[in-house]
């Protein structure tokens, strides 16, 4: 059965603190991997990755592929308390209609 | 520019009543259409996906149903709800070359 698997499930910084968020997956036919970041309902997209070792950046985000050992990360410098959300990890899967797979998510929460 | 409407923002249904939620997409056409059930401490569940009028494909068995009547218009529904159907319900559309999914804002069922 594929999977998605995120650690940590929650994380409690301070403002100015680094994270890095963790994502793994097992899934059959790999398209892509994204990132979502939600914060009272609808996810909101971050980063897209196809290719190993690339990394995409956005601002203080971050984000990498390891198609290798199956897994991303997704870095936030200098964090502020805006980024207080859930950060989504899903695998797109090459299926007709395009599907995805999501793992549970990393709550963060940035104190003042 | 293309917008997603989900209604209703949040319902309160006792257990074995009907259920039917309506999402429809604005500014493209012959989108691929998504449910996601998010329960709590859980990440994105697929419930079904369409890739046009009339065509729904299941991807996990349960007492829901989902029916495609227009190209636009994604209708979630059940017979009989049950404790276990609470949740956020997530509507989705995208492309079928696009990699990002859009998501509608969600609506927050609880059955009692």
């Amino acid at each position: 059965e594929d999977k998605v698997v995120q650690s940590p499930l929650s994380l409690v910084v301070h403002e100015g603190d680094t994270v890095t968020l963790n994502c793994s997956y097992e899934v059959t036919n790999f398209r892509s991997l994204l990132w979502y970041k939600q914060e009272k309902k609808a996810p909101t997209f971050l980063f897209m990755l196809t290719s190993s070792g690339i990394e995409k950046k956005s601002g203080r985000l971050s984000s990498i592929l390891d198609k290798k050992e199956l897994s991303s990360i997704l870095n936030i410098t200098a964090t502020q308390t805006g980024d207080s959300a859930i950060y989504l990890c899903a695998v797109e899967r090459w299926r007709r209609g395009q599907n995805f797979v999501f793992g549970p998510g990393t709550r963060l929460s940035v104190l003042p | 520019s293309q917008t997603i409407h989900q209604w209703p923002a949040t319902l309160v249904q006792p257990v074995g009543s009907p259920l039917s939620l309506e999402c429809t997409v604005e500014g493209t056409s012959n989108p691929n259409l998504y449910w996601y059930r998010q329960a709590a401490g859980r990440g994105l569940q697929l419930l079904f996906y369409s890739v046009g009028i009339g065509q729904i494909s299941s991807e996990v068995p349960q007492n829901l149903s989902a029916s495609r009547p227009q190209d636009r218009q994604f209708i979630l529904s059940s017979k009989k709800l049950l404790l276990s159907d609470s949740g956020f319900y997530l509507c989705a559309w995208d492309r079928g070359n696009s990699y990002e999914q859009y998501f509608g804002p969600g609506t927050r069922l609880t059955v009692t």
